[in-house]
């Protein structure tokens, strides 16, 4: 069983609409969570991190996060044609230093 | 500018040699690590350091080696015994602050002729 499990996509959403991506953890306990937007050919840049249930946002950015149930997701408003890119999930286990787990990522194509 | 720099950006590696990617980070981190991502794949941690002059394996060690002699620098050797090395290689750095958040240099894509 996969750590950190996102749908692997493409999820092709129209301009201006939102797009929803999901990221599911194993490890009950997981304090740290964050999404990065990776660019084809490029590193991975971080957006956003969520430490507390509930949601967090930043401008047309928000993360939900539910320790209970195990999940984050991220939202994505008013998606333009430059949010096309893959969009990693990297939680923090328990009991680890510093390291993260990343999922593999969900490919995210808007469409104009 | 503050910010992590990877060298060079494209490598090529002929079979049975080694290779060494530099790191160099000057935003006064403590803790920098390695990841391999292969095409469609999530991230993969091959060594971190959270001090210098210490290092601990990740989950995908064998084949690699590290240093840490300064704060700032932290180089990757693909060694020989690395069967697959062609991959595109990814340093990052992150502060002792709990949050651990991680940020990432431009990378370097390695390829073996």
């Amino acid at each position: 069983q996969k750590e950190v499990e996102q749908n692997s996509g493409p999820l092709s959403v129209p301009e201006g609409a939102i797009a929803s991506l999901n990221c599911t953890y194993s490890d009950r306990g997981s304090q740290s969570f964050f999404w990065y937007r990776q660019y084809s050919g490029k590193s991975p840049e971080l957006i956003m991190s969520i430490y507390s249930n509930g949601d967090k946002e930043d401008g047309r950015f928000t993360a939900q996060l539910n320790k209970a149930s195990q999940y984050v997701s991220l939202l994505i408003r008013d998606s333009q044609p430059s949010d096309s890119a893959t969009y990693l999930c990297a939680v923090k286990p328990p009991g680890s230093a510093r390291q993260l787990t990343f999922g593999s990522g969900t490919q995210l194509t808007v469409l104009p | 500018d503050g910010g992590i720099t990877q060298s060079p950006k494209y490598l090529f590696r002929k079979e049975g040699q080694n290779v060494t990617l530099s790191c160099e980070q000057n935003l006064n981190h403590d803790a920098m690590y390695w990841y391999r991502q292969d095409p469609g794949q999530g991230l993969r941690l091959i060594y971190y350091s959270q001090i210098v002059n210490d290092f601990q394996k990740g989950d995908i060690a064998e084949g690699y080696s590290v240093s840490r002699e300064k704060k700032e620098s932290f180089p990757l050797t693909v060694t020989s015994a690395q069967k697959n090395p062609t991959a595109f290689y990814l340093c990052a750095s992150s502060s002792t602050r709990p949050d651990n958040e991680q940020f990432f240099g431009p990378g370097t894509r390695l390829t073996v002729l």
